[in-house]
């Protein structure tokens, strides 16, 4: 089973900045990661797809990058809806997917 | 368009069994794969299974076999997640989802959730 982990646990960050999540996966996965939003009480919001794809309607402040084992979700200026727990996923080794555990970002 | 749209929350006693339907609408129901997850309180999500809706094919997550069952009513358009022998680490929310493109999971598109608790 392919491991996620992901950093750090808690990011706290102020609005207007830049905001940088990490995830790395325990073997290769190619580009098949995504990235999910979710806040209290919400199913899972997908971000984007295929390591760099965003997925429709997500703004252009949310970029996703990386290859391999290590990939990077970027959030260029945090606005005040962005504060929320951000997941990444495989899906190139399955079953199962796996889910990295998540990093909080929250306000400073 | 697109919409899951999963049944009501479920308290159940331990030992007892649940069924958590996922009822799709805006596509063609059987040209897309449909796996369902859980999420603990607090905790990440957890991938349960997967079922292929044109040809019924099947695959279970090693640590749920031989406790869930995922079914499809192709006329009802309606995907089940049936779990027995429930126990309180069983207390989640349940979500269904479906691949977002033909054969390729893509982050998928999601239904809203159904929070089983498991209680005596």
């Amino acid at each position: 089973e392919i491991v996620l982990t992901q950093s750090p646990a808690t990011l706290s960050v102020s609005p207007g900045e830049r905001a940088t999540l990490s995830c790395k996966a325990s073997q290769s996965v190619i580009t098949y990661v995504a990235w999910y939003q979710q806040k209290p009480g919400q199913a899972p919001r997908l971000l984007i797809h295929d390591a760099s794809t965003r997925a429709t309607g997500i703004p252009a402040r949310f970029s996703g990058s990386g290859s391999g084992t290590d990939f990077t979700l970027t959030i260029s200026s945090l606005q005040s809806e962005d504060f929320a727990v951000y997941y990444c996923q495989q899906s190139y080794e399955w079953p199962p997917f796996t889910f990295g555990p998540g990093t909080k970002v929250d306000i400073k | 368009q697109v919409q899951l749209v999963q049944s009501g929350a479920e308290v159940k006693k331990p030992g007892a069994s649940v069924k958590v339907s996922c009822k799709a609408s805006g596509y063609t129901f059987t040209t897309y794969a449909i796996h369902w997850f859980r999420q603990a309180p607090g905790q990440s999500l957890e991938w349960m299974g997967w079922i292929n809706v044109g040809n019924g094919d099947i695959k279970y997550s090693q640590k749920m076999q031989g406790r869930v069952t995922i079914t499809t009513d192709t006329s009802a358009t309606t995907a089940y997640m049936d779990l027995r022998s429930l126990i309180s680490e069983d207390t989640a929310i349940y979500y269904c989802a479906k691949d977002r493109d033909v054969g390729l999971w893509r982050g998928g598109f999601w239904g809203q959730g159904t929070l089983v608790t498991v209680s005596s």
